[in-house]
């Protein structure tokens, strides 16, 4: 177990819906990243927040949002969805300070299943 | 820009053979780290280890042992005396401190299966 908590564990909903994932760093983290792995794109960073601010993006989309919250859990929103966006969505979390790149521990996964 | 090309999209051993994965990465940065993941068939990664750019000293922990070369940026991981439960999709994933923040950039994992 690493400390990382992801909810729902699966997902599965219609095209053109709206959808929240949520994600609960281990404790004192706060660093928090969501990666989306799907069979043709591998394991793809989509964005970073740092203690409540953005800190980088990645190949996210329009329709893909996030924030982290004061108490630093984090929600990654996905809009319209697509068939495409069926995948496995990872939070994972880093004890980071900013100034060096530490490992990430990643949650368990919500699967994402867009019908 | 960063890349990570793990060439063994699967393996497949016997019980008790060694088996290494391979790791090549690109980059521009002079500061970087390069981690390796392990995901099993239940789904979750799992952090195996992390490698600074300026630590070429190879690491061993209990069968696992990790080979670090800069000169041909590689970053090669071994098990020694595989068993089953070694059997998961391994992942080399890379990481440029100054240029692109902490995300990490991973490969396209290698399969292994173990066999009894």
């Amino acid at each position: 177990d690493s400390g990382v908590t992801q909810t729902p564990k699966h997902l599965i909903t219609a095209t053109g819906q709206r959808v929240t994932l949520r994600c609960s760093p281990r404790s004192g983290d706060l660093s928090v990243y969501w990666y989306q792995q799907s069979l043709d794109q591998g394991l793809q960073f989509l964005i970073h927040y740092y203690n409540g601010e953005e800190r980088a993006k990645g190949n996210i989309l329009e329709r893909f949002s996030a924030q982290q919250f004061p108490d630093l859990h984090s929600e990654l929103n996905l809009s319209s969805l697509e068939l495409g966006d069926s995948a496995l969505y990872f939070c994972a979390s880093s004890p980071e300070t900013g100034s060096s790149s530490y490992e990430q521990y990643f949650g368990p996964g919500t699967r994402l299943t867009v019908t | 820009a960063q890349k990570v090309t793990q060439a063994q999209t699967e393996i497949s051993v016997v019980e008790k053979e060694d088996v290494t994965l391979d790791c090549v990465y690109e980059t521009r940065d002079t500061t970087y780290y390069l981690f390796w993941y392990k995901q099993p068939p239940s789904g979750e990664l799992v952090f195996l280890i992390r490698r600074n750019s300026f630590d070429e000293q190879n690491e061993i922990s209990g069968r696992y042992s990790w080979n670090f070369q800069k000169s041909t940026s590689s970053f090669n991981f071994t098990i020694t005396a595989s068993q089953v439960v070694d059997s998961a999709v391994y992942f080399c994933a890379l990481s440029e401190g100054e240029t692109s923040g902490s995300r990490l950039t991973f490969g396209e994992g290698t399969q292994l299966t173990v066999n009894p």
